[in-house]
């Protein structure tokens, strides 16, 4: 996971409480991702940007909110946050071809 | 609908013998695939990849092996080690040119190693 950093590694929120997940990376790539993982599922992509103010949705957006201001950060905001968004949260971004280099993850508790 | 499915939950393999995992998948555009490796609490891992072009590539004890008629590939670790204990995941993607449209993964599949 070198090279992906996201911070919290935890965090609780209450419903309707709004949070921003960091997620930075020092490899200079353009492509970074938000995925999530629900006990049982693989990853589902939320958004992804291609580089610096382009960003697109993926699988599952509905309820999160990114921005792409640099090539290093790729933040990613809940706005209203709901039970259902109890998740780990992985940044990732794209090296050669296909290949996918995730962050260690942010656990989230929405309760 | 499942685009990739990984239909075994878990597997459990002696050390020293050889594991497999499979993949199926449904959508015909994916050509590219990809295996990760996962520990508890922690990102997954890049592990090994093939492109639809080839039928098998290696990587040391990792071979996986692609089937683009039955849409099936394996990923195959020869011999298996305690370390290779983890959750196992399969993805796909369906552009080999660089496209950054994120990966579509299985549910995953946890490899225990036993001694």
């Amino acid at each position: 996971n070198a090279g992906v950093t996201q911070t919290p590694k935890f965090q609780v929120l209450k419903t309707g409480q709004s949070m921003t997940l960091q997620c930075a990376q020092d490899m200079n790539h353009e492509y970074m991702s938000w995925y999530r993982q629900d006990p049982g599922m693989g990853l589902r992509l939320i958004h992804y940007s291609v580089g610096a103010g382009i960003t697109d949705q993926g699988e599952v957006p509905n309820g999160y909110n990114v921005s792409r201001s640099t090539t290093e950060d790729f933040p990613l905001r809940l706005l209203s946050a709901a039970p259902s968004q109890t998740s780990v949260y992985f940044c990732a971004v794209q090296g050669t071809q296909e290949t996918q280099y995730f962050g260690p993850g942010t656990r989230l508790l929405v309760l | 609908d499942q685009q990739v499915k990984q239909n075994s939950p878990s597997l459990s393999v002696q050390e020293g013998r050889i594991s497999i995992l499979n993949c199926d998948y449904t959508n015909s555009m994916f050509d590219y695939f990809l295996w990760y490796k996962k520990y508890p609490a922690e990102g997954p891992t890049f592990l090994i990849s093939i492109s639809s072009i080839k039928d098998k590539n290696e990587d040391g004890r990792f071979t996986v092996f692609l089937n683009k008629s039955a849409k099936h590939l394996s990923l195959h670790i020869v011999p298996s080690q305690p370390g290779d204990s983890a959750v196992y995941f399969c993805a796909a993607s369906p552009d080999s040119g660089g496209g950054a449209d994120g990966l579509t993964f299985g549910k995953g599949t946890h490899l225990i190693i036993q001694p």
